[in-house]
């Protein structure tokens, strides 16, 4: 699976859109891109994914670069219950193997 | 239920102990991981299963873990002889069978601690 590369850490105004950066510039053909958050001591909840389009649904919106080699988290109105850490992750679900790096952790502040 | 659930949900166990973890996937997904974090670090890939496939045990750190999966339902994660470095959270996900790019969705963990 490939690798990713992400920012340790981000602020955010509660109200403003929350732009969280990852790259990705090994992903191949095939690989996803896949977006969890972790909320201090839970399990990891799905955000979104893709695989060449843009995507929205009604958590965020993910922008992937027509190259394929980055991507862009988007919440549009982050709030404080938006903070957690943020996990981008490529690959494919088939394999199993979704490995997760150490994600930005981002921080929404009143 | 309509998610993941593991149990326990927190196990206190002593050092040389065995235990045993349950994870009950969503109803339909024949997919089925294993996932382990200690505190304060990511996620580490244990095992995957997909259907009668043989599973993908290349995340197992050693002889000592293990894990079943019965059908396409309940898995177990047996830990033998427990050691204080295994204690962490241990998630279960699962997915549903097909082709890439199926979500996967993560139960809220089975909170270990081994003194």
């Amino acid at each position: 699976d490939a690798k990713t590369t992400q920012p340790p850490s981000m602020d955010c105004a509660e109200g403003r859109a929350a732009n969280l950066p990852c790259n990705h510039s090994t992903i191949s053909g095939n690989e996803y891109v896949y977006w969890y958050r972790q909320i201090h001591s839970q399990g990891p909840q799905y955000i979104i994914h893709g695989l060449k389009n843009n995507e929205t649904n009604e958590m965020a919106s993910l922008i992937i670069t027509e190259d394929r080699k980055s991507s862009t988290l988007i919440l549009p109105h982050a709030t404080l219950r938006d903070t957690a850490v943020y996990y981008c992750i490529v690959g494919s679900s088939n394999t199993g193997k979704l490995i997760f790096g150490q994600g930005t952790t981002l921080q929404v502040k009143p | 239920g309509a998610g993941v659930s593991q149990s326990p949900s927190n196990k206190v166990t002593e050092k040389g102990k065995d235990v045993e973890l349950r994870c009950d996937p969503i109803s339909g997904h024949t997919a089925l991981y294993w996932y382990r974090q200690r505190l304060g670090q990511g996620l580490e890939f244990l095992i995957y299963f997909q259907g009668n496939s043989a599973p993908d045990k290349s995340g197992l750190p050693s002889d000592r873990f293990s894990a079943e999966r019965t059908g396409e339902s309940v898995s177990t994660l047996t830990i033998q002889r427990t050691q204080q470095e295994d204690s962490a959270v241990y998630l279960c996900a699962s997915s549903l069978q097909g082709s890439s790019g199926n979500t996967i969705y993560f139960g809220e963990g089975s909170w270990l601690t081994v003194v």
